[in-house]
């Protein structure tokens, strides 16, 4: 069975701090997803990661793909407010499997 | 153009109610999906529907059925609730299977069973 584990689980930072949150799994994902999900709505989508080693910026967010495709990470720089929200990392090959998902709160 | 749209936004139910769920996707996507998100669980998959007239069970599916009698709408059933069912449920859709491809979240429904 596929899991992914999402570290940590809640992270509250100053405004202008980096940050890295961690999507985990011992299995193989053929690709993952990165979610944003704010409070009262459901997840958006941020990034798609496909091939092992790519990496994907968005802004301020940078994407990382595994070498082994096993793992992945989300490296923001100098966060702001409005980067508050539960991030989420999906993946799979018929259904997606789901993290459990990093909460996080930047304090202005 | 709406999006995804649930229906309703919040409902409370006592133990062993009915009661229907409607999602609704103006996007003409052929994939449709029911969620629950519970704390520090993520998301969990109900049912899905790969096109209209089609229905399979995703990781929990008891205690639930749905219908894709129209490719727009997905209807989530809850035949007798229990307080185990309280949670935010989220309908997506996609073009193509969700591995492959985006999916759009409805806003969600939250339920309350006492």
């Amino acid at each position: 069975t596929q899991l992914l584990e999402q570290s940590p689980q809640f992270l509250s930072i100053q405004e202008g701090e980096n940050l890295t949150v961690y999507c985990n799994s011992s299995s193989v994902f053929s690709s993952l997803q990165w979610y944003r999900q704010e409070p009262g709505e459901g997840p958006v989508l941020l990034v798609t990661v496909v091939t092992g080693g790519e990496v994907k910026k968005l802004k301020r967010l940078t994407f990382q793909f595994g070498d082994a495709r096993k793992d992945s990470s989300l490296h923001i720089t100098a966060a702001q407010p409005g980067d508050t929200g539960l991030y989420l990392c999906a993946g799979g090959d018929y259904q997606l499997i789901w993290g459990a998902g990093t909460k996080l709160i930047i304090k202005p | 153009n709406a999006g995804v749209t649930q229906t309703p936004k919040f409902r409370v139910l006592k133990t062993g109610q009915s009661m229907t769920l409607l999602c609704a996707q103006d996007m003409n996507h052929e994939y449709m999906y029911w969620y629950r998100q519970d704390p520090g669980m993520g998301l969990r998959l109900i049912h899905y529907s790969v096109g209209e007239g089609t229905t399979a069970k995703g990781e929990v599916p008891d205690g639930y059925n749905v219908s894709r009698l129209k490719k727009q709408n997905f209807l989530l059933g809850l035949e007798s609730a229990a307080p185990s069912q309280t949670s935010v449920y989220f309908c997506a859709s996609s073009y193509r299977r969700a591995t492959q491809e985006t999916q759009y979240f409805g806003p969600g429904t939250r339920l309350l069973v006492l």
